[in-house]
């Protein structure tokens, strides 16, 4: 079965520093692959996503994602953090079946910014 | 464009009774999805229609669950009789195409559900 896991569940940086947020998936070829945020009462919003082509993705708010087959993972970074990136991440795939397209996500990792 | 739409934001109730969430989502956007997102958890998907029809419901609870999208419009979402367990967030999606290479899911801001 697809799986999507996220080893953090909490992150604690500061403000300037860099960030990586892990994600490993269990698939059995490549799937469609994203990462979403969630702010506190909001929806989830789409920071950036992989369907193919080059590996090392860019997405909103300076975030970026790479894509490495061969540990079936797909990192978040940011290389410098503001308090506003205070939030949860979720990442999720959507293993292609037919075209409809559900996704499956990871428990998430709580990221909290210290000033 | 407006997002997609979701009410109420906040509902409580107590066990045994029963509740209902609606869903607009975005004009022609023939796919919804509903997630159940519990504390701590990621959304997890409980049914997607194509248009009117339902695509997925294998982890809809049917005994409690049930949900619709009449005129494959908007769809709600009903849980009778509410259990303990089903505090939790309920998120609606919609995604435009999928068989045509959009895959894009729009989130809208959930109804957050506490059964006392």
């Amino acid at each position: 079965a697809q799986s999507v896991t996220q080893p953090d569940i909490h992150i604690t940086v500061s403000e300037g520093a860099s960030l990586e947020l892990r994600c490993n998936y269990s698939y059995g070829a490549t799937p469609y692959l994203f990462w979403y945020v969630q702010s506190p009462g909001q929806g989830l919003q789409l920071l950036l996503k992989y369907f193919s082509g080059d590996t090392l993705v860019q997405g909103i708010k300076g975030f970026e994602a790479e894509f490495k087959r061969s540990q079936s993972s797909f990192n978040l970074r940011k290389p410098s953090v503001h308090w506003s990136d205070a939030a949860e991440y979720f990442c999720a795939v959507a293993p292609f079946s037919g075209g409809y397209n559900k996704l499956i996500f990871g428990a998430g990792t709580r990221l909290a910014v210290h000033p | 464009e407006a997002g997609v739409a979701q009410s109420p934001r906040y509902k409580i109730i107590e066990k045994r009774q029963s509740v209902a969430f609606w869903c607009n989502p975005i004009s022609g956007h023939a796919t919804l999805y509903w997630y159940q997102q519990i504390l701590g958890q990621g959304p997890k998907l409980l049914i997607q229609f194509q248009n009117n029809g339902v695509v997925d419901d294998s982890q809809l609870p049917k005994d409690r669950f049930s949900a619709e999208r009449l005129k494959g419009v908007d769809s709600t979402l009903k849980i009778q009789p509410a259990k303990l367990e089903d505090s939790a967030v309920y998120l609606c999606a919609s995604i435009l195409n999928p068989g045509q290479g959009n895959y894009e899911q729009y989130f809208g801001p959930g109804t957050r559900l506490t059964v006392t």
